[in-house]
C-alpha cells in the first residue's frame, strides 16, 4: 500500500527557504497513474492547496504563491520536494504531501485520495 | 478569503441528516464536475470522501453523499454519529490545472 511521508526541519527563519521532502514508498513516484500535491494548514485554518508536480517535473503552482514555490522530483529516490522562498510568520503551518490521481472519467482528476501525515512548519527567528 | 464558501458550522443530533453547502464565487463548482470533499479529525490528517461531486472512495461509509446543483456543491451525512464529528472540506478544479479549497465547516454531532 502506498505511504506518504513528509520531512524537513521545523523552523525556519523569516525571510530563509523552507526545504520539504516527500518520501513515497509501496510504489513508484515514476508512475502513469498519478501525480503529486502540496497542500498547507495554517494553525486554526483551512486548507491551502500550494501546487502539483508531475514525476517529469511538469508543475502547476497556486497563483497566490507563485513566484516563491519551487517543486521537484527526484525519482531515483522515490521523493518529490517542496521549497518556498523569502517565507514570513504567514508561512507557518502543517505541511501536507498528497496523491493525485492522473485519470478521472475521461479527464483529468484534481482531488487528493492519500495524504501523509503532515509536518509542522514554524517561521520565527 | 476562499474562493469557495461554506457555512462556517453547522450541527446535528445522533441519527439525524445534516448538509454542508460549498459555493463557488468564480463558477468554478458550476463548470467542471471536480468537486471533492475531506474530512478531517483534529490533529488528523485530511481523508478523501468524495470525489467527482458523487463518488465515494472505497471503505467511506454510504452515509456520505455528494451533489451539485448550479454553483453549489454539497455534502450530505445521514445518519449521523459521534464520530462523523470533525471539519469538513470543499475543494474544486479552479481551471490551467489549479484547485481551490473552501474555507471549512465544523461538524457538531449533539
Amino acid at each position: 500500500q502506498l505511504h506518504l511521508l513528509e520531512s524537513g526541519p521545523g523552523l525556519v527563519k523569516p525571510s530563509e527557504t523552507l526545504s520539504l521532502t516527500c518520501t513515497v514508498s509501496g510504489d513508484s513516484i515514476n508512475s502513469n497513474f498519478y501525480y503529486w500535491g502540496w497542500i498547507r494548514q495554517p494553525p486554526g485554518k483551512g486548507l491551502e492547496w500550494i501546487g502539483s508536480v508531475f514525476y517529469n517535473g511538469n508543475t502547476y503552482n497556486n497563483p497566490s504563491l507563485k513566484s516563491r514555490v519551487v517543486m521537484s522530483v527526484d525519482t531515483s529516490t522515490n521523493r518529490f520536494f517542496l521549497t518556498l522562498s523569502s517565507v514570513t510568520a504567514a508561512d507557518t503551518a502543517m505541511y501536507y504531501c498528497a496523491k493525485i490521481p492522473l485519470y478521472c472519467g475521461g479527464g483529468n482528476c484534481y482531488h487528493f485520495d492519500q495524504w501523509g501525515q503532515g509536518a509542522q512548519v514554524t517561521v520565527s527567528s | 478569503q476562499s474562493a469557495l464558501t461554506q457555512p462556517a458550522s453547522v450541527s446535528g443530533s445522533p441519527g439525524q441528516s445534516v448538509t454542508i453547502s460549498c459555493t463557488g464565487n468564480n463558477n468554478y463548482v458550476g463548470s467542471y464536475n471536480l468537486v471533492s470533499w475531506y474530512q478531517q479529525h483534529p490533529g488528523k490528517a485530511p481523508k478523501l470522501i468524495i470525489s467527482e461531486v458523487t463518488k465515494r472512495p472505497s471503505g467511506v461509509s454510504n452515509r456520505f453523499s455528494g451533489s451539485k446543483s448550479g454553483n453549489t456543491a454539497s455534502l450530505t451525512i445521514s445518519g449521523l454519529q459521534a464520530e462523523d464529528e470533525a471539519h469538513y472540506y470543499c475543494c474544486s478544479y479552479a481551471g490551467t490545472s489549479t484547485v481551490v479549497f473552501g474555507g471549512g465547516t465544523k461538524l457538531t454531532v449533539l
